[in-house]
């Protein structure tokens, strides 16, 4: 099976652009999770998806949105970027709601903002 | 407020002997637990979890314990290897009375097993 896939691996973007971040999960996998990983916080959480629909969101502003689709791809976005938002951006999926299936990770976006 | 904690930033093992990674967390709604393994560049690697209904779980050489009284536990590496040399995430899930994947994560440990 393919492993989770984040594009793109590298963004560097100027404040105050959005950026547009995917995800594909693996396959029949229909959870999708993203994180934000810095040197100073670690790794937070940002919001998680199930079948479309956003079930948990963490404590960031709304700038962070997200969204998933029917094949349970997703994406998130940021808008009006600022210096702190740069980041490894994370995406996640897992099996089913709430059996015991760990989450398994992509590589990350690497998204500088200058 | 840290809810999952790595009190040791680094650890430094000789190839052969065992690593032991701890982690402490102050929720008691966590009932899942997860360590993952991380490489510069690349997305944490799932290594092992529990439920909070058992106090051990065996994966090769990795073994997780869990001390719900203590609100503590810890990752076990037998024999290390060099190749195990990466960051140590612990992270903590309150997947009890909810529908959730979230995690928790720790700061993280760096392995350094050396030859």
């Amino acid at each position: 099976k393919a492993g989770v896939t984040q594009t793109p691996r590298y963004l560097i973007k100027t404040r105050g652009q959005q950026v547009t971040l995917s995800c594909s999960p693996i396959s029949g996998h229909r959870s999708v999770s993203w994180y934000q990983q810095t040197p100073g916080q670690g790794l937070q959480f940002l919001f998680e998806y199930f079948s479309e629909t956003q079930r948990n969101k963490g404590n960031f502003p709304g700038r962070f949105s997200g969204r998933q689709f029917s094949n349970s791809r997703s994406e998130m976005n940021v808008s009006t970027l600022e210096l702190g938002d740069s980041a490894l951006y994370l995406c996640a999926s897992s099996g089913y709601g709430t059996d015991n299936s760990p989450l398994h990770f992509g590589n990350g976006t690497r998204l500088t903002v200058t | 407020d840290q809810q999952v904690k790595q009190n040791s930033p680094s650890l430094s093992v000789q190839e052969g002997r065992i690593s032991i990674l701890n982690c402490d967390y102050t929720n008691s709604m966590f009932d899942y637990f997860l360590w993952y393994k991380k490489y510069p560049a690349e997305g944490p690697t799932f290594l092992i979890s529990i439920s909070s209904i058992k106090d051990k779980n065996e994966d090769g050489r990795f073994t997780v314990f869990l001390n719900k009284s203590a609100k503590h536990l810890s990752l076990h590496i037998v024999p290390s290897q060099p190749g195990d040399s990466a960051v140590y995430f612990c992270a903590a899930s309150p997947r009890q009375g909810g529908a959730t994947n979230k995690l928790i994560f720790g700061t993280g440990t760096l392995l350094a097993v050396q030859p």
